[in-house]
């Protein structure tokens, strides 16, 4: 079956650096992604990646290796607005995206 | 650019009334939309997938009868619950992707900022 696995919360401090998890099994694959959703809002986008490495977007990396089904999420001189949900989701090879159940970020002063 | 919108933001109806829900791309055209539930501090649901001109898909579990999907144009998908009742207050957020816009991997889904809809 496809399955998405990542952690439920995860507790931080404002200027810390923090690394979410993401393993993904899924029938095919054509890329990962990777949302922040604030309580009672909609997703936003925050990056994708397809190929393995690391995309660096300012405060927000993203790193895939396809060969072990893993990503990250590495949010570096976290600030309060950060505090957030982080949803991680794979594209199965009919461009369906199956998604996590998201990881609840919590940052403290 | 990819903004989403959707209307209306929240809705309280009756029990047994029906309510329509809109998700427009605001400045590109959607080559698919979709339909998604989320109940609280629960992950997001597809129910169901939609392209222009063509019926939607829906997921195991979504009653195609009660959850009604019309995407008339590439700009407009809307959704209509039908005879609602409490157990369907939850909240429904559309988004949309679009092919070779610069800028931007293609399938990216971007999601229109939802509704929460109340059934008493």
């Amino acid at each position: 079956g496809q399955n998405i696995d990542q952690p439920t919360e995860m507790t931080a401090t404002e200027g810390a650096i923090v690394q979410i998890n993401c393993t993904y099994q899924t029938s095919g694959f054509n890329g990962l992604f990777w949302y922040q959703q604030h309580a009672g809002e909609a997703p936003t986008f925050l990056s994708y990646n397809v190929l393995d490495g690391l995309e660096e977007k300012g405060r927000f990396s993203s790193f895939l290796s396809r060969s072990k089904g893993y990503s990250y999420l590495l949010l570096k001189e976290l600030q309060m607005k950060d505090s957030a949900s982080y949803l991680c989701a794979a594209m199965d090879s009919n461009y369906q995206l199956i998604w996590g159940a998201g990881t609840k970020l919590i940052i403290k002063p | 650019g990819a903004v989403v919108s959707q209307h209306p933001s929240w809705v309280i109806c009756k029990s047994g009334t029906s309510v329509k829900i809109e998700c427009r791309s605001l400045d590109f055209q959607a080559t698919t939309m979709f339909w998604y539930r989320q109940f609280p501090k629960q992950s997001l649901m597809l129910m169901a997938t939609s392209n222009e001109g063509s019926k939607a898909t829906y997921e195991q579990g979504v009653e195609k009868d009660k959850f009604l999907i019309n995407h008339a144009s590439l700009t407009l998908s809307t959704l209509t619950v039908t005879s609602a009742h409490p157990e369907d207050s939850s909240f429904y957020i559309c988004s949309a992707t679009y092919t070779g816009l610069a800028g931007g991997p293609t399938d990216t889904q971007y999601f229109g900022p939802g509704t929460r809809l109340t059934v008493l």
